[in-house]
């Protein structure tokens, strides 16, 4: 069984300020897909970025940026220039051979003007 | 048109009522889900259809009773719930449930509680 870990319940960050959100993950899988989403106070869920276990290079998107590192089995999401849309509750995700997707615990972030 | 689309948003029902969830998706997938999101837990997967097979029953109490009849939509029928039931649930669907690499989108969710 897969197993996600945010150790990080709540962040404060700066407008126009980058923040990072650890996430780490523990899976024996040698294909697995990493994912964050983005959880605002409405409740939707949204898709953010993804990451292959086979993926040479880190994902981008826009201002999201993952930092995988597989060796340590990390997959930290990058805010860059936040801003005060950003403040949300944020899951990492994986997805391994059994087609399950597993989330974290969450980390709540707020930005401040 | 949003891609993934949930109704009610909001429910309130009594333990002896019987109500269902309704989960729509516009996106051409193939795998829908169901999700629980308690207060302070991880999401639960509950529920996975690929191809309108259930593939996935996460040890979900039989009050809850899932119907797929198509690709684009999903059920929840919901009936003698218990208090320890209300959540927000979600509905979400991929291109493939028998894959790693596909993202799940996910609708607005629909905010349950059981009186």
């Amino acid at each position: 069984a897969q197993k996600i870990t945010q150790t990080q319940p709540g962040m404060f960050v700066q407008e126009k300020e980058a923040v990072t959100l650890d996430c780490t993950y523990d899976t024996s899988d040698p294909s697995y897909g990493l994912f964050w989403y983005k959880q605002p106070s409405s409740g939707e869920m949204i898709f953010l970025i993804y990451q292959g276990s086979y993926d040479q290079q880190n994902a981008t998107e826009g201002r999201y940026s993952l930092n995988f590192q597989k060796a340590r089995k990390s997959a930290n999401l990058v805010i860059s220039a936040s801003q005060l849309g950003d403040s949300a509750m944020y899951f990492c995700a994986m997805r391994g051979s059994d087609y399950k997707l597993s989330f974290g615990a969450g980390t709540t972030v707020t930005v401040r003007a | 048109e949003t891609g993934v689309t949930q109704t009610p948003r909001h429910l309130v029902m009594g333990m002896t009522n019987k109500k269902s969830l309704k989960c729509e998706q516009h996106l051409g997938h193939n795998a829908m889900y169901w999700y629980k999101q308690s207060a302070k837990k991880p999401l639960e997967l509950m529920f996975v259809y690929n191809f309108k097979e259930q593939t996935e029953n996460n040890s979900v109490p039989s009050r809850f009773s899932p119907e797929c009849p198509n690709s684009s939509h999903l059920f929840l029928h919901l009936h003698t719930l218990q208090p320890e039931d209300s959540a927000l649930y979600l509905c979400a669907s991929s291109q493939s449930g028998s894959t790693v690499y596909n993202e799940q989108f996910f609708g607005p969710g629909t905010r349950l509680t059981v009186l």
